[in-house]
Formats: C-alpha cells, sequence, structure tokens
C-alpha cells in the first residue's frame, strides 16, 4: 500500500528556511494532490498547502508568502520550504495524499511526521 | 479561520457506544458534506476512519460510523474496545481562505 516518509532537518534557526521533503512508495503520485499539515505541540493541526503533480499549487493564505512547494515525480517526491521560520513553526510536520476528483476529500495516508524545532 | 470545536476528553467502557461532536460553522461543516475524521495513536500517524461525512474507508469496521446536522458533525464508535483510546480529529473542507481546518482532538479513554 501507498507511504508516505517525511525527511529533513530536526532543528532550524531562525530566520532560516525549514525544508522537507516527502518520499512516497507503493504507487505513482498521479491524479492526487500531496498536501503537507502541521501540528505545533497542544495545539491544532493545520493545513499548509498542496501541490498536484503537474506542479500546480495552493497554499494556506496564513502561510502564504513564506512557503514553496516542489514535486519530483521521477523520484516520488515532493518539498516543502517555509522561510523566515520562528519559534511559531516548531511543529510536527506530516505530509498527506488527498484525491484530485470532485465530490470527495479526504487525507489518506500520513506520513508518520517529523518534529522541527526553531531555536539558536 | 477558527479551528472546529470538539470535545477535550470523552470516556466509554468496552463494548458501550461513544459519540463525538465536530461544531463548525455554515462556512465550513454546515456548508459542505466534506467532513473526515482521524484517528491518532501516540507516537502514530493519523489514520483515516471517515470520510464525507459518513463513508468509511476499506477496513475500517462498521462500529465506526459519522453524521452531520446542521454545523455539527459526529463520530460515533459503538462496541468499543480497548484499541480504540485513541486521539481523534474532525476536519471540514471551508471552500475558502485555508480551504480545510480541523478540530482540536478528542482524547478518548476506554475505561
Amino acid at each position: 500500500q501507498v507511504q508516505l516518509q517525511e525527511s529533513g532537518p530536526g532543528l532550524v534557526k531562525p530566520s532560516e528556511t525549514l525544508s522537507l521533503t516527502c518520499t512516497v512508495s507503493g504507487d505513482s503520485m498521479s491524479s492526487y494532490y500531496w498536501s503537507w499539515i502541521r501540528q505545533p505541540a497542544g495545539k491544532v493541526l493545520e493545513w499548509i498547502g498542496r501541490i498536484y503533480t503537474s506542479g500546480s499549487t495552493t497554499y494556506s493564505p496564513t502561510l502564504k508568502s513564506r512557503i514553496t512547494m516542489s514535486v519530483d515525480t521521477s523520484k516520488n517526491q515532493f518539498s516543502l520550504r517555509l522561510s523566515s521560520v520562528t519559534a511559531a513553526d516548531t511543529a510536527v510536520y506530516y505530509c498527506a495524499r488527498a484525491p484530485a476528483v470532485p465530490g470527495t476529500t479526504w487525507f489518506d495516508p500520513w506520513g508518520q511526521g517529523t518534529l522541527v524545532t526553531v531555536s539558536s | 479561520q477558527s479551528a472546529l470545536t470538539q470535545p477535550r476528553s470523552v470516556s466509554g467502557s468496552p463494548g458501550q457506544s461513544i459519540t463525538i461532536s465536530c461544531t463548525g460553522t455554515s462556512s465550513d461543516v454546515g456548508g459542505y458534506n466534506y467532513v473526515s475524521w482521524y484517528q491518532q495513536h501516540p507516537g502514530k500517524a493519523p489514520k483515516l476512519i471517515i470520510y464525507d461525512v459518513g463513508k468509511r474507508p476499506s477496513g475500517v469496521p462498521d462500529r465506526f460510523s459519522g453524521s452531520k446536522s446542521g454545523n455539527t458533525a459526529s463520530l460515533t464508535i459503538s462496541g468499543l474496545q480497548a484499541e480504540d483510546e485513541a486521539n481523534y480529529y474532525c476536519c471540514s473542507y471551508t471552500g475558502s481562505y485555508s480551504l480545510w481546518v480541523f478540530g482540536g482532538g478528542t482524547k478518548l479513554t476506554v475505561l
């Protein structure tokens, strides 16, 4: 079955750029949206944005100015870059798959999540 | 966009039924039949258990069911089992702003 795995540095300095990659295994990336979702400790899950295999993106308005997502279907990977990070960006970051067909919406599966701490 | 409102915790004994509510607004839960529910055990990835309000993915037991009335969605777990003890999150499409909004999560304790 499809599995997702996040990877990237666990510690990022304030004002620098957070970079994460999600590797998809077990299936093609075609015909799905690929999302990033984060959860600060003790707080609500927050949808960050999504990318289609064509490279088309949709970002959360609250983070839009700082986000860049990209996809590499040859490697079955998609990536997140979040610039100018602060302590408020400390969170567990998840990647997840979502359908690209109208009339339904869900996130499945999710990656295990990776904790990113912003600290000097 | 505010988070959806869920009770912080619920509990039940094995074999009993429990219901977890998820309250939003007419801009999210009430406006679309796109509510999903996720089960998360400690240290594990969230798992989809209900989507599009009341549909179950294959492999999810029919003890799990979902419904919606107005701006409130509900997850019901019948015949509680020890392995159901976990955190449960609701999620709704919003059609605007951040597109998806999540609930704060509900910790289910099986007594």
